[in-house]
C-alpha cells in the first residue's frame, strides 16, 4: 500500500528531553512537510523539504530541527528548547500536479511533554 | 503575509440539506486551491481541488471558485451526519511556496 506513516501515533516525554518523530513516505513525492495543530487551532507550517538535503523554515521553526537525507524520509525532532511541545504533529508530502502541489497527509503523531 | 479566511462556525444544518462552507483568501496570484476534512482527533483528507473560475463537481461534493472575488466554497448536498467534521481550506499560493491553509470551519450535520 502506498502512503505515509508516522511513527508512533502517541508519544510521551519528560520536559527536557529531545524527541524525534519519525515520517516516512512511499508516494515517491519529491516535497514533504511538518505541521504542528493545537486544540481549536489551525495548521501551522513548521519546516518543509522540496528536494533531498536541503529544507526550509516555517513559521514556526524555533525549537525543531529536521533532516532530508533521503526522499522517503522527513524527521522531526522537537528540542527541549520548544517552549510548549504538546500537539499533534502532522507529516505531509505533495506531488506536483500541473503547476500545483496536491498534499496529502499522514496520520499524526500526538506528543504529550509533562 | 498571505492569509486564508474561513469562518469557525459551527455551522448547524439538518440531514439531506445543502451545506455551504466559504473561503477567501489574500493572494491574488493563487493557482490551487483545496478543501480538506479533518474527522476530531485525526488527520486532514483531501476531498477537493480546484484550478479554474466555475464549478467542479465529484458525488456531493461541488467546489466553486471566483478568483476575481478571491473566493472559494465547497457545497455539500444531502448531508449527513458522517459529513460532521472540520473543513479546511486551502490555497497554493503563487510561485514554489507551501499551501496557506484557513484554520477551519466546523460543520454538524443534525439528524
Amino acid at each position: 500500500d502506498g502512503g505515509i506513516t508516522q511513527s508512533p501515533k502517541y508519544l510521551f516525554r519528560k520536559e527536557g528531553q529531545n524527541v524525534t518523530l519519525s515520517c516516512e513516505q512511499n508516494l515517491n513525492h519529491d516535497a514533504m512537510y511538518w505541521y504542528r495543530q493545537d486544540p481549536g487551532q489551525g495548521l501551522r507550517l513548521i519546516y518543509y523539504s522540496q528536494i533531498v538535503n536541503d529544507f526550509q523554515k516555517g513559521d514556526i521553526a524555533e525549537g525543531y530541527s529536521v533532516s532530508r537525507e533521503k526522499k522517503e524520509s522527513f524527521p522531526l525532532t522537537v528540542t527541549s528548547a520548544q517552549k510548549n511541545p504538546t500537539a499533534f504533529y502532522l507529516c505531509a508530502s505533495s506531488i506536483v500536479v500541473a503547476v500545483t502541489y496536491e498534499q496529502y497527509f499522514g496520520p499524526g503523531t500526538r506528543l504529550t511533554v509533562t | 503575509q498571505k492569509e486564508v479566511e474561513q469562518n469557525s462556525g459551527p455551522l448547524s444544518v439538518p440531514e439531506g440539506a445543502i451545506a455551504s462552507l466559504n473561503c477567501t483568501y489574500s493572494d491574488r496570484g493563487s493557482q490551487s486551491f483545496f478543501w480538506y476534512r479533518q474527522y476530531s482527533g485525526k488527520s486532514p483528507e483531501l476531498i477537493m481541488s480546484i484550478y479554474s473560475n466555475g464549478d467542479k463537481e465529484d458525488g456531493r461534493f461541488t467546489a466553486q471558485l471566483n478568483k476575481a472575488s478571491q473566493y472559494v466554497s465547497l457545497l455539500i448536498r444531502d448531508s449527513q451526519p458522517s459529513d460532521s467534521a472540520t473543513y479546511l481550506c486551502a490555497v497554493g499560493p503563487s510561485g514554489n511556496t507551501p499551501l496557506v491553509f484557513g484554520k477551519g470551519t466546523r460543520l454538524s450535520v443534525i439528524a
